[in-house]
């Protein structure tokens, strides 16, 4: 089956800070979300991005679907933004869709 | 809120119990999913519902028993589970298979 790989597995960062993490992917994907998971454990959805380049207010991710990565962008990083970071894809029309292992993500005020 | 609602938020139960936990979607959407989300593990697919037809069971140990009576409602049915299915249990919709998919806030189960 379709692998997922995310990296780094863990991020310290301090307010203000810019980060990129990254998934990759070892086939052909159909869909590609990131989501963040919050404390309470509710995974909130980021974005859609099978291909192309997306923006929402801080955040900006971009999936390059022939080298098989994505890539996700948090500037000027908020305590609030602490958290597991999750990458997940679909490859085919199977609806499975496959989580990489997170992003652990701590902001430090 | 995502649409997507999951009861109870905390279940505690003990190994000889049966309970189900219940999700309801909002969104319109046609299919259903179940994920386990253990502690230090990534999230595993469980089952998979499209237009209430069971299209997913990712070997799964039959004392968990899925539902879907209509594209809105899905349950999971428990019974003589294990201490070690203790964790996280996520519904989600998507309006087709592969398409965006919406979570829940998800169910914590203790099995004692």
């Amino acid at each position: 089956g379709i692998q997922v790989e995310q990296s780094p597995p863990d991020l310290i960062l301090q307010e203000g800070a810019n980060s990129t993490l990254r998934c990759n992917f070892s086939d052909s994907v159909n869909n590609l979300q990131w989501f963040h998971q919050n404390p309470w454990g509710q995974l909130i959805n980021l974005f859609y991005i099978p291909s192309g380049t997306k923006q929402n207010g801080r955040l900006s991710a971009t999936t390059v679907a022939t080298e098989r990565y994505s890539l996700l962008y948090i500037s000027s990083s908020q305590t609030t933004d602490s958290g597991v970071y999750f990458c997940a894809v679909v490859a085919g029309n199977t609806g499975k869709l496959i989580f990489g292992q997170g992003t652990t993500l701590q902001v430090k005020p | 809120e995502t649409g997507v609602t999951q009861t109870p938020r905390h279940l505690v139960m003990g190994m000889t119990n049966k309970k189900s936990l219940k999700c309801e979607q909002h969104l319109g959407h046609n299919a259903m999913y179940w994920y386990k989300q253990s502690a230090k593990k990534p999230l595993e697919l469980m089952f998979v519902y499209s237009l209430e037809e069971r299209v997913e069971n990712n070997s799964v140990p039959s004392r968990f028993s899925p539902e879907c009576p209509n594209s809105s409602h899905l349950f999971l049915h428990l019974h003589t589970l294990q201490p070690e299915d203790s964790a996280l249990y996520l519904c989600a919709s998507s309006q087709r298979l592969a398409g965006e998919l919406f979570f829940g806030e998800g169910s914590r189960l203790t099995v004692l």
